[in-house]
Protein backbone atom coordinates (compact mmCIF):
# COMPACT_ATOMS: atom_id res chain seq x y z
CA UNK A 1 0.00 0.00 0.00
CA UNK A 2 0.81 3.47 -0.28
CA UNK A 3 2.08 5.09 2.43
CA UNK A 4 3.09 9.02 2.60
CA UNK A 5 5.02 10.06 6.21
CA UNK A 6 5.52 13.02 7.58
CA UNK A 7 8.10 13.11 10.15
CA UNK A 8 7.87 16.84 11.82
CA UNK A 9 4.80 17.38 13.56
CA UNK A 10 5.40 21.01 14.02
CA UNK A 11 7.87 23.69 12.77
CA UNK A 12 9.15 26.93 13.42
CA UNK A 13 10.59 29.76 11.15
CA UNK A 14 11.57 32.94 11.64
CA UNK A 15 9.90 35.82 9.36
CA UNK A 16 11.94 36.00 6.19
CA UNK A 17 13.78 33.00 6.87
CA UNK A 18 14.08 29.65 5.14
CA UNK A 19 11.96 26.46 6.19
CA UNK A 20 11.86 23.19 4.61
CA UNK A 21 9.05 20.33 5.47
CA UNK A 22 10.13 16.92 5.06
CA UNK A 23 7.81 14.16 3.27
CA UNK A 24 8.76 10.62 2.34
CA UNK A 25 6.58 7.97 0.37
CA UNK A 26 6.76 5.02 -0.56
CA UNK A 27 5.26 3.21 -4.05
CA UNK A 28 5.89 0.48 -6.46
CA UNK A 29 4.50 2.51 -9.21
CA UNK A 30 6.16 5.00 -11.86
CA UNK A 31 3.80 6.93 -12.95
CA UNK A 32 2.40 9.33 -9.80
CA UNK A 33 2.15 12.35 -8.72
CA UNK A 34 3.06 14.49 -5.48
CA UNK A 35 1.57 17.64 -3.97
CA UNK A 36 1.91 19.94 -1.14
CA UNK A 37 -1.21 21.52 0.38
CA UNK A 38 -1.21 23.87 2.35
CA UNK A 39 -4.13 24.04 5.60
CA UNK A 40 -4.86 27.53 7.48
CA UNK A 41 -7.13 27.99 10.51
CA UNK A 42 -10.07 28.86 8.10
CA UNK A 43 -9.47 25.12 7.09
CA UNK A 44 -9.55 25.61 3.44
CA UNK A 45 -7.26 23.10 1.86
CA UNK A 46 -5.10 24.93 -0.48
CA UNK A 47 -2.56 23.44 -3.30
CA UNK A 48 0.66 24.69 -2.49
CA UNK A 49 2.59 23.12 -5.09
CA UNK A 50 2.55 19.68 -7.73
CA UNK A 51 5.41 17.37 -9.22
CA UNK A 52 4.94 14.95 -11.61
CA UNK A 53 6.91 11.65 -11.04
CA UNK A 54 8.26 11.41 -14.49
CA UNK A 55 9.65 15.20 -14.63
CA UNK A 56 12.85 15.52 -13.41
CA UNK A 57 12.44 19.53 -12.90
CA UNK A 58 11.84 20.64 -9.02
CA UNK A 59 8.35 22.33 -9.31
CA UNK A 60 8.72 26.01 -7.91
CA UNK A 61 5.81 27.99 -7.37
CA UNK A 62 7.15 31.78 -6.32
CA UNK A 63 8.22 30.73 -2.68
CA UNK A 64 7.80 27.53 -2.58
CA UNK A 65 9.98 25.11 -4.28
CA UNK A 66 10.42 21.21 -3.77
CA UNK A 67 13.43 18.86 -3.57
CA UNK A 68 11.88 16.06 -5.42
CA UNK A 69 14.46 13.03 -5.01
CA UNK A 70 12.89 10.03 -6.81
CA UNK A 71 15.29 7.16 -5.60
CA UNK A 72 14.86 8.08 -2.00
CA UNK A 73 11.64 8.71 -2.21
CA UNK A 74 11.58 12.07 -0.91
CA UNK A 75 9.43 15.28 -1.53
CA UNK A 76 10.29 18.13 0.86
CA UNK A 77 8.92 21.54 0.60
CA UNK A 78 11.16 24.65 0.91
CA UNK A 79 9.43 27.91 1.85
CA UNK A 80 11.71 30.96 1.34
CA UNK A 81 11.28 34.39 2.79
CA UNK A 82 9.09 32.85 5.24
CA UNK A 83 5.85 35.45 6.05
CA UNK A 84 3.34 35.02 8.79
CA UNK A 85 0.40 34.39 5.97
CA UNK A 86 2.45 30.86 5.44
CA UNK A 87 1.39 29.56 9.54
CA UNK A 88 -0.83 26.65 8.70
CA UNK A 89 -0.40 23.21 8.47
CA UNK A 90 1.34 21.38 5.34
CA UNK A 91 -0.02 18.04 3.87
CA UNK A 92 2.18 16.36 1.44
CA UNK A 93 -0.06 13.82 -0.77
CA UNK A 94 0.27 11.31 -3.63
CA UNK A 95 -1.43 9.83 -6.00
CA UNK A 96 -0.46 7.02 -8.85
CA UNK A 97 -1.80 8.11 -12.48
CA UNK A 98 -4.67 5.67 -12.12
CA UNK A 99 -5.54 5.99 -8.90
CA UNK A 100 -9.04 7.91 -8.01
CA UNK A 101 -8.08 9.59 -4.39
CA UNK A 102 -5.40 11.22 -2.63
CA UNK A 103 -2.96 9.67 0.40
CA UNK A 104 -2.33 12.28 2.71
CA UNK A 105 0.08 12.56 5.50
CA UNK A 106 -0.35 13.44 8.71
CA UNK A 107 1.08 16.77 8.54
CA UNK A 108 3.32 19.01 9.44
CA UNK A 109 2.24 22.29 11.69
CA UNK A 110 4.79 25.44 11.02
CA UNK A 111 4.73 28.20 12.75
CA UNK A 112 6.02 31.52 11.29
CA UNK A 113 7.08 33.79 14.18
CA UNK A 114 8.44 37.46 14.14
CA UNK B 1 -12.81 30.34 -3.24
CA UNK B 2 -12.30 27.19 -4.67
CA UNK B 3 -15.86 27.01 -6.42
CA UNK B 4 -16.88 23.78 -3.90
CA UNK B 5 -19.75 24.75 -1.39
CA UNK B 6 -20.16 22.81 1.35
CA UNK B 7 -23.31 22.75 3.61
CA UNK B 8 -23.75 23.25 6.21
CA UNK B 9 -20.50 24.19 7.65
CA UNK B 10 -21.30 22.78 11.12
CA UNK B 11 -23.81 20.59 12.89
CA UNK B 12 -23.87 19.10 16.55
CA UNK B 13 -25.87 16.26 16.84
CA UNK B 14 -26.61 13.70 19.15
CA UNK B 15 -25.12 9.75 19.10
CA UNK B 16 -27.36 7.67 17.07
CA UNK B 17 -28.75 10.05 14.63
CA UNK B 18 -28.61 10.66 11.51
CA UNK B 19 -26.65 13.58 9.04
CA UNK B 20 -26.38 14.52 5.56
CA UNK B 21 -23.95 16.67 4.24
CA UNK B 22 -23.88 18.25 1.20
CA UNK B 23 -21.85 19.66 -1.77
CA UNK B 24 -22.00 21.20 -5.08
CA UNK B 25 -18.29 21.06 -7.20
CA UNK B 26 -16.76 23.60 -9.09
CA UNK B 27 -19.05 24.18 -12.35
CA UNK B 28 -17.64 21.49 -14.86
CA UNK B 29 -16.14 19.35 -12.89
CA UNK B 30 -17.90 15.07 -12.95
CA UNK B 31 -15.77 13.96 -10.07
CA UNK B 32 -16.39 14.45 -6.67
CA UNK B 33 -14.55 12.97 -3.07
CA UNK B 34 -15.50 12.60 0.28
CA UNK B 35 -12.70 12.99 2.63
CA UNK B 36 -12.88 12.92 6.74
CA UNK B 37 -10.15 14.78 8.99
CA UNK B 38 -10.41 13.87 12.34
CA UNK B 39 -8.62 16.47 15.26
CA UNK B 40 -5.21 16.71 14.70
CA UNK B 41 -5.19 14.52 12.02
CA UNK B 42 -4.48 14.01 7.84
CA UNK B 43 -7.22 13.24 5.79
CA UNK B 44 -8.94 9.66 5.31
CA UNK B 45 -10.35 9.09 2.09
CA UNK B 46 -13.74 7.80 2.15
CA UNK B 47 -15.62 7.34 -1.21
CA UNK B 48 -14.98 8.92 -4.80
CA UNK B 49 -18.19 9.84 -7.73
CA UNK B 50 -17.34 10.30 -11.27
CA UNK B 51 -20.63 11.58 -13.29
CA UNK B 52 -22.97 9.87 -11.01
CA UNK B 53 -21.54 6.81 -10.31
CA UNK B 54 -18.82 5.58 -7.76
CA UNK B 55 -15.61 5.46 -8.77
CA UNK B 56 -14.00 4.45 -5.67
CA UNK B 57 -13.77 3.39 -2.07
CA UNK B 58 -11.86 4.00 1.22
CA UNK B 59 -12.22 3.55 4.31
CA UNK B 60 -16.15 3.95 4.41
CA UNK B 61 -17.73 2.50 7.56
CA UNK B 62 -21.08 0.73 6.21
CA UNK B 63 -22.64 3.32 8.31
CA UNK B 64 -22.00 6.15 5.83
CA UNK B 65 -23.08 5.96 2.39
CA UNK B 66 -23.33 8.88 -0.45
CA UNK B 67 -24.36 9.55 -4.03
CA UNK B 68 -24.24 12.01 -6.73
CA UNK B 69 -27.34 13.35 -8.70
CA UNK B 70 -27.96 13.87 -12.07
CA UNK B 71 -27.16 17.77 -11.16
CA UNK B 72 -23.60 16.42 -9.83
CA UNK B 73 -24.02 17.47 -6.61
CA UNK B 74 -22.89 15.18 -3.73
CA UNK B 75 -24.30 14.20 -0.61
CA UNK B 76 -22.63 12.26 2.37
CA UNK B 77 -25.07 9.96 4.54
CA UNK B 78 -24.28 9.70 8.22
CA UNK B 79 -26.01 7.27 10.30
CA UNK B 80 -26.17 5.35 13.69
CA UNK B 81 -23.78 8.51 15.06
CA UNK B 82 -21.03 7.39 17.21
CA UNK B 83 -18.78 10.17 19.52
CA UNK B 84 -16.00 8.97 16.92
CA UNK B 85 -17.49 10.79 13.94
CA UNK B 86 -16.73 13.74 15.11
CA UNK B 87 -14.72 15.15 12.32
CA UNK B 88 -14.04 17.91 9.52
CA UNK B 89 -15.58 16.41 6.51
CA UNK B 90 -14.40 17.99 3.23
CA UNK B 91 -15.72 17.63 -0.10
CA UNK B 92 -13.27 18.09 -3.03
CA UNK B 93 -13.97 17.95 -7.21
CA UNK B 94 -11.69 17.57 -9.93
CA UNK B 95 -12.46 17.51 -13.75
CA UNK B 96 -11.10 14.25 -14.17
CA UNK B 97 -12.14 13.63 -17.34
CA UNK B 98 -11.52 9.38 -16.51
CA UNK B 99 -11.68 10.25 -12.97
CA UNK B 100 -7.99 10.21 -12.37
CA UNK B 101 -6.50 12.46 -10.07
CA UNK B 102 -3.53 13.86 -12.18
CA UNK B 103 -4.67 17.57 -11.44
CA UNK B 104 -5.56 19.54 -8.71
CA UNK B 105 -8.26 18.68 -6.40
CA UNK B 106 -10.16 21.59 -5.45
CA UNK B 107 -11.47 21.68 -2.01
CA UNK B 108 -14.38 22.85 0.17
CA UNK B 109 -14.56 24.64 3.61
CA UNK B 110 -15.64 21.90 5.26
CA UNK B 111 -18.96 20.39 7.23
CA UNK B 112 -17.45 20.46 11.13
CA UNK B 113 -19.51 17.60 12.43
CA UNK B 114 -19.72 17.11 16.14
CA UNK B 115 -21.13 14.33 18.01
CA UNK B 116 -22.51 15.19 21.85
Amino acid sequence: AQTVTQSQPEMSVQEAETVTLSCTYDTSESDYYLFWYKQPPSRQMILVIRQEAYKQQNATENRFSVNFQKAAKSFSLKISDSQLGDAAMYFCAYTTGTASKLTFGTGTRLQVTL
Amino acid sequence: DSGVTQTPKHLITATGQRVTLRCSPRSGDLSVYWYQQSLDQGLQFLIQYYNGEERAKGNILERFSAQQFPDLHSELNLSSLELGDSALYFCASSRGTSGRVGGELFFGEGSRLTVL
